[in-house]
């Protein structure tokens, strides 16, 4: 079974349109985060969030909000959409403490978006 | 300001060994990552440093010295499927991960 999975894989729309882009992680985990990885490669986190805490990059426009029905899910939603949106988003999970560190994030498989 | 360096680009031949080479300078530190990336692909992990000192995992180990704000990944016995993208990132004092902009690692035959 996939440890995070992102829906959907890619997707395309017209600019100014509303989209949204799920993401599910079945590995306990109690945090979780959505990053745009844009055409230079570079990773951006956009937000951190748990049960208790959203921590929100100050660069990214209010236009980007995560939703979180539970604890399993970190959806994000775009509204009006730019052509400078087109990247790939990451949604990511990670546990306070594992074996192999703190905090260490499993990446889901990436949605690209494509804004025309 | 918080920065994270490293190549943007190496070249290696398969069956060798390179170093990726990264520094930091960040508002405190909670330890260090390195991933890999295959193109259009997610990051996945492959270490965390701490500690200094050389930390291995098989053909891949992962080098710290927090006094220098420098580490290594050394990359051992290279193949062809080990071409990809290697991001370092490094976790503030607010457990916030900073990310570089990672190299990508060209292997050839």
């Amino acid at each position: 079974d996939t440890a995070v999975s992102q829906t959907p894989k890619y997707l395309v729309t017209q600019m100014g349109n509303d989209k949204s882009i799920k993401c599910e992680q079945n590995l306990g985990h109690d945090t979780m985060y959505w990053y745009k990885q844009d055409s230079k490669k570079f990773l951006k986190i956009m937000f951190s969030y748990n049960n208790k805490e959203l921590i929100i990059n100050e660069t990214v426009p209010n236009r980007f909000s995560p939703k979180s029905p539970d604890k399993a899910h970190l959806n994000l939603h775009i509204n009006s959409l730019e052509l400078g949106d087109s990247a790939v988003y990451f949604c990511a999970s990670s546990q306070e403490w594992s074996s192999e560190g703190t905090d260490t994030q499993y990446f889901g498989p990436g949605t690209r978006l494509t804004v025309l | 300001g918080q920065n994270i360096d490293q190549p943007t680009e190496m070249t290696a031949t398969e069956g060798a060994i390179v170093q990726i080479n990264c520094t930091y300078q960040t508002s405190g530190f909670n330890g260090l990552f390195w991933y890999q990336q295959h193109a259009g692909e997610a990051p996945t992990f492959l270490s965390y440093n701490v500690l200094d000192g050389l930390e291995e995992k098989g053909r891949f180990s992962s080098f710290l010295s927090r006094s220098k704000g420098y580490s290594y990944l050394l990359l051992k016995e290279l193949q062809m499927k080990d071409s990809a993208s290697y991001l370092c990132a490094v976790m503030d004092s607010n457990y916030q991960l900073i990310w570089g902009a990672g190299t990508k690692l060209i292997i050839k035959p």
